[in-house]
């Protein structure tokens, strides 16, 4: 059975890091990508980016090139969202999902999401 | 890049049949596949249609979907009260990213 399992909520202050993930299994995770995606506080879907474990090959959607760092791990077959200094606009359920192909919005298998919130 | 244009709501009457729209542009639905998610309250979004119109195994076929040019469509039919959702159209855009909608929030009457 496939799973994507997410670390659980957090609640940071702003300027903080952080570093949320997804820990694979049921499948090969180094040949598929993995992707993430925010969701605003009572708003739609938005792509962060993905990445491709096996060579850590990374691809962000602009708005959010350099604002966050996607990673993955092979050896433990789990994926990292990391934030070096966090705003309250960071707010908001993160979701990793497996993407079948790179470029597009394919997403088979969902993580249950992450809660961050960011307050002073 | 702004999102690919949904309606804020839709409702129906258990049994009616209920259409949700998703516009775009030449950049995105108009030469790309659409897809369409479903988010239950407090859960995960779960894929409903892909390639504009091809369903997942465990999908009823009372969700279908199409796409016309820069524009598509979810049309869920015989509506019952648990397609009370959120729904969400999906496309590659070509600056190399993915756009969702903003979303539908349908409420069955």
């Amino acid at each position: 059975e496939v799973q994507l399992v997410q670390s659980g909520a957090e609640v940071k202050k702003p300027g903080e890091s952080l570093n949320i993930s997804c820990k694979v299994s049921g499948y090969y995770f180094n040949y598929y990508w993995i992707a993430w995606v925010r969701q605003m506080p009572g708003k739609g879907l938005e792509w962060m980016g993905i990445v491709f474990p096996d060579d850590s090959e990374t691809r962000y959607n602009p708005s959010f090139q350099g604002q966050v760092t996607i990673s993955a791990d092979k050896s433990i077959s789990t994926a990292y969202l990391q934030w070096n200094s966090l705003k309250t606009s960071d707010s908001g359920i993160y979701y990793c999902a497996r993407p079948t192909q790179w470029n597009q919005p394919y997403f088979d298998y969902w993580g249950q999401g992450s809660l961050v919130t960011v307050s002073s | 890049q702004p999102a690919l244009i949904q309606p804020p709501s839709a409702s129906g009457a258990p049994g009616q049949m209920v259409t949700i729209s998703c516009s775009g542009s030449s950049s995105n639905v108009g030469k790309n596949f659409v897809y369409w998610y479903q988010q239950l309250p407090g859960a995960a979004p779960k894929l409903l249609i892909y390639r504009n119109d091809q369903r997942p195994s465990g999908v009823p076929d009372r969700f279908s979907g199409s796409k016309s040019g820069a524009s598509a469509s979810l049309v869920i039919s015989g509506l019952r009260s648990e397609d009370e959702a959120d729904y969400f159209c999906a496309a590659w855009h070509d600056s190399l990213s993915v756009l969702f909608g903003g979303g539908t929030k349908l409420t069955v009457l």
